[in-house]
């Protein structure tokens, strides 16, 4: 089965840039979808189809995918930025939706 | 307004069963697929089963296939899982959201009802 591979955490100061990555096989010709996690709440789609934005999701968030790694990137971060991060792809093979780990963002 | 309200959840002890319920509204739900996505405390996000608009076709998670079933009545919005031999490692918030009609995302999410398995 597809493996999507998320690193735990990332840190970074208010108003910096953050990254969060997504590895797995080939990712790239893959659809890569992110979602938002604030603690006790349901997740929320930010980022569909690699680097399309919901409506109501700040241009803050773009998202980009290539290779064997999808981005979700956020500018200018804010401290309301800090939450669970997840990316999620459709594997073909199997019908299945695959999540990664997810990462923990830390605004310091 | 998109909403998505599920029910059943609560304790159950190893080997029991238990439905889900979600119910939806501001939307026809027989225009979408939908799904059943968990997470254990403290861990991360994992899809579990899909249902085809109609209810014909659906998928499974390998570690819930032969013991979990996934099914809907659009009549009465309502998509289920029933959940049979269950384990501890199955305690978590199940989530219901809905498939986009774009591609393979969850572009709504309920808030989850918590399923805790233990003796």
């Amino acid at each position: 089965s597809y493996v999507l591979t998320q690193p735990p955490s990332v840190s970074v100061a208010p108003g910096k840039t953050a990254r969060i990555t997504c590895g797995g096989n080939d990712i790239g010709y893959k659809s890569v979808h992110w979602y938002q996690q604030m603690p006790g709440q349901a997740p929320v789609l930010v980022i569909y189809s690699n680097s399309d934005r919901p409506s109501g999701i700040p241009e803050r968030f773009t998202g980009s995918n290539s290779g064997d790694t999808a981005t979700l990137t956020i500018s200018r971060v804010e401290a309301g930025d800090e939450a669970d991060y997840y990316c999620q792809v459709w594997d073909s093979s199997t019908y299945h939706r695959v999540f990664g780990g997810g990462t923990k963002l830390t605004v310091l | 307004e998109v909403q998505l309200v599920e029910s059943g959840g609560g304790l159950v002890q190893p080997g029991g069963s238990l439905r889900l319920s979600c119910v939806a509204s501001g939307f026809t739900l027989s225009d979408y697929e939908m799904n059943w996505v968990r997470q254990a405390p403290g861990e991360g996000l994992e899809w579990v089963s899909h249902i085809s608009k109609s209810g014909s076709t659906t998928y499974y998670a390998d570690f819930v296939k032969g013991r979990f079933t996934i099914s809907r009545d659009n009549a009465k919005n309502s998509l289920f899982l029933q959940m049979n031999s269950l384990r501890v490692e199955d305690t978590a918030v199940y989530y219901c959201a809905r498939e986009s009609t774009v591609q393979y995302f969850c572009d709504h999410w309920g808030q989850g009802t918590l399923v805790t398995v233990s003796s």
